[in-house]
């Protein structure tokens, strides 16, 4: 199972939106709905940002939305922060019944 | 509160086997499954497989299909994930998480919460 495409990296100001792609295939994202998004700091676990596509978990900013078309699925963060300064995996289920996670996005906050 | 907490940093050598625990707390730990998830220096992340903590069934990544043993201890709560026949590239943090078993109306997909992360190191 090949990794989900995601940019290498993507910046942008305080309070400016940026989005994340995330490429998959007919096998997972493109026929699943259960695509995730995690944040990771350095040194720190991973911490769930949004499930099942667009769901946000209890506690996760309102600044933090996802959707999909297609085979890509994307993560918005508006109204940026120097927190939100990270990087960000997602993941999908398969067909395989496996998980397939991304390569993983660098956001640095200007 | 819910918490997967993991052992120790480990230093084997190559072609050695190492295991890793992961304790869960704050919730019934069969109800969820613990699926392993590692990441090398610098690199991304990567799914190994996961763990039924009631039954005990798993299914492994095809990569790691003939190296890697799941198990699991239900009266202290704690899942191991067994690694073998170590290389070199095998050296990475490994992360488990917890993933909740279906209920009669749905299913669950999302990893959460994480474990804080065992660090295995493969050097002669």
């Amino acid at each position: 199972q090949s990794a989900l495409t995601q940019p290498a990296s993507v910046s942008g100001s305080p309070g400016q939106s940026i989005t994340i792609s995330c490429t998959g295939t007919s096998s997972d994202v493109g026929v699943y709905n259960y695509v995730s998004w995690y944040q990771q700091h350095p040194g720190k676990a991973p911490k769930l940002m949004i499930s099942d596509v667009s769901d946000r978990p209890s506690g996760v900013s309102n600044r933090f939305s996802g959707s999909k078309s297609g085979n890509t699925a994307s993560l918005t963060i508006s109204g940026l922060q120097a927190e939100d300064e990270a990087d960000y995996y997602c993941s999908s289920y398969t067909s395989s019944s496996t998980w397939v996670f991304g390569g993983g996005t660098k956001l640095t906050v200007l | 509160q819910v918490q997967l907490v993991q052992s120790g940093a480990e230093v084997k050598k190559p072609g050695a086997s190492v295991k890793v625990s992961c304790k869960a707390s704050g919730y019934t730990f069969t109800d969820y499954y613990i699926h392993w998830v590692r990441q090398a220096p610098g690199q991304g992340l990567e799914w190994m497989g996961w763990i039924n903590t009631k039954h005990g069934g798993t299914k492994y990544a095809q990569e790691f299909q003939d190296r890697v043993t799941m198990t699991r201890d239900t009266s202290i709560s704690t899942a191991y994930m067994e690694l073998s026949r170590l290389r070199s590239d095998d050296t990475a943090l490994y992360y488990c998480a917890r993933l909740r078993v279906c209920s009669t109306t749905s299913c669950f997909y999302w990893f959460d919460p994480w474990g804080q992360g065992t660090l295995v190191t493969v050097s002669s």
